[in-house]
């Protein structure tokens, strides 16, 4: 099993939808959890940290679920421009320096 | 805008030749890293430098060589590389602190491209 795992999709939108995906992790002992956006040829971009209660960036929400080891990243009212692939990242307190990244979740957004 | 500085943007070398990619950053991070990523792939990590010594190396094949010069530049020197190892090859920075919640800043990558 992968440490980080993330349905590749692609995720096809229609703009001004709602979308969500999320990002299983194996190891309990994570303790930082991000999501990254990647555009094709781009280097990733931190998009939002995700902390325990949950928070929210504008059309952007995350949820931690340590329960069932996961987290989750929702988008309101899409635009063409959050077409992206979207990296889960994860890091655990043994890890040091090593982030772990998902292998994306791809979101085409369409008019 | 990155404030993770890469060059070249794009690199193309033949099996024989020597190279090396560059990165600088000024935000005072003392963490820095090399990924590579190949085409709809995550990125994967290769080497990392914290306060300038070099503290993870992913067994990465000996043709790459990091190098970190001082706390503000980290070099990758290449060297009898193999098409395979054509990718975009990116440069991070962090913090250093190891602390919860550090976050990575990706330089835009140098495209490599062996022939």
């Amino acid at each position: 099993r992968k440490e980080v795992e993330q349905d590749p999709g692609p995720f096809n939108v229609p703009e001004g939808a709602t979308v969500a995906f999320n990002c299983t992790y194996s190891n309990s002992a994570s303790q930082s959890f991000f999501w990254y956006r990647q555009d094709c040829r781009k280097e990733p971009k931190l998009l939002m940290s995700v902390y325990s209660s949950g928070n929210e960036d504008g059309r952007f929400t995350a949820q931690l679920n340590r329960a069932s080891q996961y987290i989750s990243l929702l988008i309101r009212d899409s635009k063409l421009s959050d077409s992206a692939t979207y990296l889960c990242v994860v890091k655990h307190e043994a890890a040091g320096n090593k982030l772990t990244f998902g292998g994306g979740t791809r979101v085409l957004v369409k008019p | 805008d990155t404030e993770v500085t890469q060059t070249p943007k794009h690199l193309v070398m033949g099996m024989t030749n020597k190279k090396s990619l560059k990165c600088e950053q000024h935000m005072g991070h003392r963490a820095m890293y090399w990924y590579k990523q190949k085409a709809k792939k995550p990125p994967e990590l290769m080497f990392v430098y914290s306060y300038e010594k070099l503290s993870i190396n992913e067994s990465v094949p000996s043709r790459f060589s990091p190098e970190c010069p001082n706390s503000s530049l980290l070099n990758l020197h290449l060297h009898a590389l193999q098409p395979e190892d054509s990718a975009l090859y990116l440069c991070a920075s962090s913090q250093g602190s190891g602390a919860i919640g550090e976050k990575l800043f990706f330089g835009s990558g140098t495209q490599l491209s062996v022939l």
